[in-house]
């Protein structure tokens, strides 16, 4: 069974550019959840898409959305970057119902801002 | 919302001894309980987990206790070894409206020293 799969694995952007990062999850997994880390805040929760409807949201500002297509796949995009966007951006998928399950990450998008 | 707090931030241990890492949870609707192992430059990878209804789970080396009253839970590493070296994170869950969310402690990096 394959792994959740993250695209791209690294990026380099300028402030003020947007970015679309992509998340494909385990084959039958229909939650996606997107986090941020960075050394200083750890791992902080973005958003959660479950049958193509956000279920969740952390505390982020509007410039960062996600949406989840048909076949669960998942993108989350960020505009207007800032320096302070650079971090390592992780999905991580699970079945999303009934208890909670296992949740699986992905290897991370490395998003730089310069 | 839910507070996981961890500690130590970092441990450091000679190799075959024990190692204890520790977190507490502030709701007590909180019912799924992961740790997480993330190595250098590489996704965090689930270890064990362990659910409300249960007070202890062991898997070879690795055991969680979870104490409800207390709102605390516990990973023990057994027998410690240099590949066991990481950042581990604990992690809780409350599910219902947030099933899919997981609200992480901040790390605690292991060393273990041969």
């Amino acid at each position: 069974k394959a792994g959740v799969t993250q695209t791209p694995r690294y990026l380099i952007k300028t402030r003020g550019q947007q970015v679309t990062l992509s998340c494909s999850p385990i084959s039958g997994h229909r939650s996606v959840s997107w986090y941020q880390q960075t050394p200083g805040q750890g791992l902080q929760f973005l958003f959660e898409y479950f049958s193509e409807t956000q279920r969740n949201k952390g505390n982020f500002p509007g410039r960062f959305s996600g949406r989840q297509f048909s076949n669960s796949r998942s993108e989350m995009n960020v505009s207007t970057l800032e320096l302070g966007d650079s971090a390592l951006y992780l999905c991580a998928s699970s079945l999303g119902t009934g208890m909670n399950t296992e949740a699986f990450f992905g290897q991370g998008t490395r998003l730089t801002v310069v | 919302g839910e507070n996981v707090e961890q500690h130590p931030s970092t441990l450091s241990v000679q190799e075959g001894d024990s190692a204890v890492i520790k977190c507490t949870y502030s709701d007590s609707a909180s019912n799924y309980f992961p740790w997480y192992k993330q190595e250098l430059g590489k996704r965090p990878q689930l270890i064990i987990d362990i659910r409300s209804n249960v007070g202890e789970k062991k898997d070879q080396r690795i055991a969680v206790t979870l104490n409800k009253t207390a709102k605390h839970f516990s990973l023990h590493i057994t027998e410690t070894q240099p590949e066991d070296s990481a950042v581990y994170f604990c992690a809780a869950s409350i599910g219902g409206s947030t099933l899919g969310r997981l609200y992480f402690g901040r790390g605690t990096q292991l060393t273990v020293w041969p």
